[in-house]
This record gives C-alpha cells, structure tokens and sequence, in this order.
C-alpha cells in the first residue's frame, strides 16, 4: 500500500527566508501528488497539484512543488516566508485500488515563522 | 460558487450520548467523503460516496458509526453511542468525481469534545 512520508512534524524559519517541506512517497507508479494547507480551525485548502506534465508545478500564495520521479519526492517550496504562511501543511498522494480512488496523507508539517 | 458547508461546527456532548455532523457539498461534486482528523496528524478516510451509493465504507467503526447520503447531495454521520476517543474533527469534503487527480474541497469541519 502506498504511503507518504513528511520529514519533520514542525519547520521553522524566519520571515523572508527560503521554506521548503519535505513529502516522499512510496509507489513505483506516478500517482498524482497534491499539498494541501491548514489555518488554525480551518479545513484543508488545496495549494497545488500535480497530475501529468510539467513536474515544477506553481500554487498559490507564491508556493510551488517539483516531483521528482526518481527520488519519489514531491518537496514544497516558497522562496520568501510570511508570516501569513504559518499553517499545518499536508502531502497526500492518490492511490488507485480497483475501483477505489482515496488520497494517502502524511502526518503534516507545521510551519512556524519566526519574526 | 459556495463551498462546502459543515454544521455545527463545535459539539461537546457526554460520552454515550448520540451526535450528528451535516454536509453540503459544492454543487454537482458526485463525491463526498467523511474525514477524521485527530490533533496533530493528516485526515483518515471514514466513508466515501460516490452519488447515494457507498463505495468504500472500510474503515467506519460500524458497530457505532453510521452515514447516509440521501439523494446524492447532503449527508450526515452519525456516531452513537459516543465514546472519548471519538474526540477529533470530523471533516467532510466534495470532488467532481472519478478516478485519479480529481482534489478535494474541504468544509472548515466540525470539532467535537466526547466528555
């Protein structure tokens, strides 16, 4: 069964630096790969999708995400931090069983930026 | 275009006692699903729908969950009785349908407290 693994429960960084959270996955076969982030008692809001195509794929909220097919990796990516960022970010992969289709999330990153 | 709505979205109940969550999803998503989301960790499938029809119910603890979709539109999980670790956020979510990159919206979810 597929599984998605995110390096590190919680990130820090300061304001205007580089943020980059980690998301690899287990399967052999491309599946699609998405980020989905999460404000304090909010639910999940896509940040960006991959499906086909271009593997540098562009978000909102100036992030963006590479999969990388040979190191199973789809690692997110924001060149500047705001404080706005600070979120729970989560990496889900879909799997196909059959007729079944259902996303595989990771445990989360939470983000903190320090002022 | 409205997103999906959740109610109530605080519950504190005695454990043992029954509690019901409402969703309405986006308008013309086939696809509804029940998350449950515990502090700290990524969203854990309970029931998806495809229409009225229940086509992966695997992992609802049946002996005391149950879920309906009457019509293929609104639903409602119910759990009943109660017990404390049902504590978490349970999540509803909606896609247009099918298999493969389809993402899901999320509803800002539903906290419930089992005292």
């Amino acid at each position: 069964a597929q599984s998605v693994t995110q390096l590190g429960s919680h990130v820090s960084v300061s304001e205007g630096a580089l943020v980059l959270l980690r998301c690899n996955y287990s399967s052999s076969v491309p599946p699609y790969l998405f980020w989905y982030v999460q404000y304090p008692n909010q639910g999940l809001q896509l940040l960006l999708k991959y499906t086909t195509g271009a593997t540098l794929v562009k978000g909102i909220n100036g992030f963006e995400a590479e999969f990388k097919k040979s190191e199973t990796s789809f690692h997110l990516t924001k060149p500047s931090a705001h404080m706005s960022d600070a979120a729970e970010y989560f990496c889900a992969v879909s799997e196909v069983d059959g007729s079944n289709y259902q996303l595989i999330w990771g445990a989360g990153t939470k983000l903190i930026i320090k002022p | 275009e409205a997103g999906v709505v959740q109610s109530p979205r605080y519950k504190i109940i005695e454990k043992k006692q029954p509690v019901a969550f409402w969703c309405n999803p986006i308008s013309g998503h086939n696809t509804l699903y029940w998350y449950r989301q515990n502090l700290g960790q990524g969203p854990e499938l309970l029931i998806r729908y495809e229409n009225e029809e229940a086509v992966d119910d695997s992992q609802l603890p049946k002996d005391r969950f149950s879920a309906e979709r009457l019509k293929g539109v609104d639903s409602t999980l119910k759990i009943q009785p109660a017990e404390l670790g049902d504590s978490a956020v349970y999540l509803c979510a909606s896609s247009p349908g099918g298999q493969g990159g389809y993402e899901q919206y999320f509803g800002p979810g539903t906290r419930l407290t089992v005292t």
